[in-house]
């Protein structure tokens, strides 16, 4: 069963417009932790964010705001008035202590801003 | 500067032939992961160590093999068993313990068959 759903495949915006990347995560774990993790056309994956289980507190970062909401079951990541260089592909991943914190990893959402 | 480093960024393969990536890393991490991605797809786990001398499969290990016989480094082999080798491997390393679990990933090795 899949356990991290990024059901966005692909979305593309016009630089400085909001775009929000959904991610939904399945788990019977109560101590658990969520991530989010760029891949730029370079390749290599740049960590974002990790947040725990116990913690549901947004949190902002410049112009990156992440929604924990465990009644839905959701991490979801907005980008504020996108740029150009935001373009990338992003992964959302969940680490459980019933799986040793190894990590599950969604498919990734394609994000394309364009100038 | 600490980091994760992988070589070489760009590999080819003939048929047959074992091929061995490097991944050597100086953030003094416990654990080492190699994974690979497909274009367009998600990230798959190879093999992964939680510690020097000992290491587990992952999802996909067929058609390869690892060693960890020092802490900084963790070679990834891909035997000619492995009939599609075509992909980006990326190597990862992380601190165990769930409150430490953040992967690192290196910038990646391309591999291709010729």
């Amino acid at each position: 069963a899949q356990k991290v759903t990024q059901a966005q495949t692909e979305i593309s915006v016009v630089e400085k417009e909001d775009v929000t990347l959904d991610c939904v995560y399945e788990t019977r774990d109560t101590t658990y932790y969520l991530f989010w993790y760029k891949q730029p056309p370079s390749g290599e994956l740049v960590f974002l964010i990790r947040r725990n289980s116990f913690d549901e507190q947004n949190e902002i970062s410049g112009r990156y705001s992440w929604n924990f909401q465990k009644s839905t079951s959701s991490f979801n990541f907005t980008i504020t008035a996108s740029q150009v260089v935001d373009s990338a592909v992003y992964f959302c991943a969940l680490s459980e202590a019933g799986s040793n914190y190894q990590l599950i990893w969604g498919a990734g959402t394609k994000l394309i801003i364009k100038p | 500067d600490g980091g994760i480093t992988q070589s070489p960024k760009y590999l080819f393969r003939k048929e047959g032939q074992n091929v061995t990536l490097s991944c050597e890393q100086n953030l003094n991490h416990d654990a080492m992961y190699w994974y690979r991605q497909d274009p367009g797809q998600g990230l798959r786990l190879i093999y992964y160590s939680q510690i020097v001398n000992d290491f587990q499969k992952g999802d996909i290990a067929e058609g390869y093999s690892v060693s960890r016989e020092k802490k900084e480094s963790f070679p990834l082999t891909v035997t000619s068993a492995q009939k599609n080798p075509t992909a980006f491997y990326l190597c990862a390393s992380s601190w165990t313990g769930g409150g430490k679990n953040i992967q690192y990933f290196g910038a990646g090795t391309r591999l291709s068959v010729l």
